[in-house]
């Protein structure tokens, strides 16, 4: 199984301010099979980002995914608002499919 | 756009059947493959499986032996039933669209007696 570490593991940050995100791999994984997914508390995760970097649809571009092999990281150039939530990488790439522990964003 | 609506108890007894459907709206069940997903305080996020619309399904190996995905392409629904539960089963159960591609609200499932 794939495991995948999310660091660090909670920031404390201020709107307007750039944050990168990383995910390690236990293994290589394949660009085209690793995801980044943001949830809200009370809310289901939603797709930001697949193919390592894809945004899905409605997606603002301020979210940059990069990375390959064992490394991958989200890019927020400019946090909004809405932007403080729990964020979770995700492997599908081999089964079985794995997510990291998350790192969440608060407000400082 | 594909909308996911998601039903079943949300109370199990330990070593009974824990059933639920994902019915999807917006779009045709065969268009996609779908994906079962839980999430618990202790273990996070945790692939269940995935399942084609022609039947192959792809199963967490911790799980394998007590899972079953099914497709209804009729009713534009999926199932998952899981058996032998205890409380470690207890998660939010979510379906999603493709490997994560839309999720649906998810549905708390508790195993107590």
């Amino acid at each position: 199984e794939i495991v995948l570490t999310q660091s660090p593991g909670t920031l404390s940050l201020s709107p307007g301010e750039r944050v990168t995100l990383s995910c390690r791999a236990s293994q290589n994984v394949n660009v085209h099979n690793f995801a980044w997914h943001q949830q809200k508390p009370g809310q289901p995760p939603r797709l930001l980002v697949y193919g390592t970097s894809f945004r899905a649809t409605g997606i603002p571009d301020r979210f940059i995914g990069s990375g390959s092999g064992t490394d991958f990281i989200l890019t927020i150039t400019r946090l909004e608002p809405e932007d403080f939530a729990l964020y979770f990488c995700h492997q599908y790439f081999t089964s079985p499919f794995t997510f990291g522990p998350g790192t969440k964003i608060d407000v400082k | 756009q594909v909308h996911l609506q998601q039903s079943g108890p949300g109370l199990v007894k330990p070593s009974e059947t824990l059933s639920l459907t994902c019915s999807v709206f917006g779009g045709s069940i065969n268009d996609y493959h779908w994906t079962w997903i839980r999430q618990s305080a202790v273990k996070g996020l945790e692939w269940i499986g995935r399942i084609f619309v022609h039947g192959d399904t792809n199963y967490n190996p911790s799980l394998m032996s007590r899972v079953t995905m099914s497709v209804d392409t009729s009713k534009n629904q999926l199932s998952l039933k899981l058996t032998s539960v205890t409380a470690a089963d207890t998660a939010v159960y979510y379906c999603a669209k493709k490997d994560g591609d839309g999720w649906g609200p998810g549905i708390l499932v508790t195993v107590s007696s």
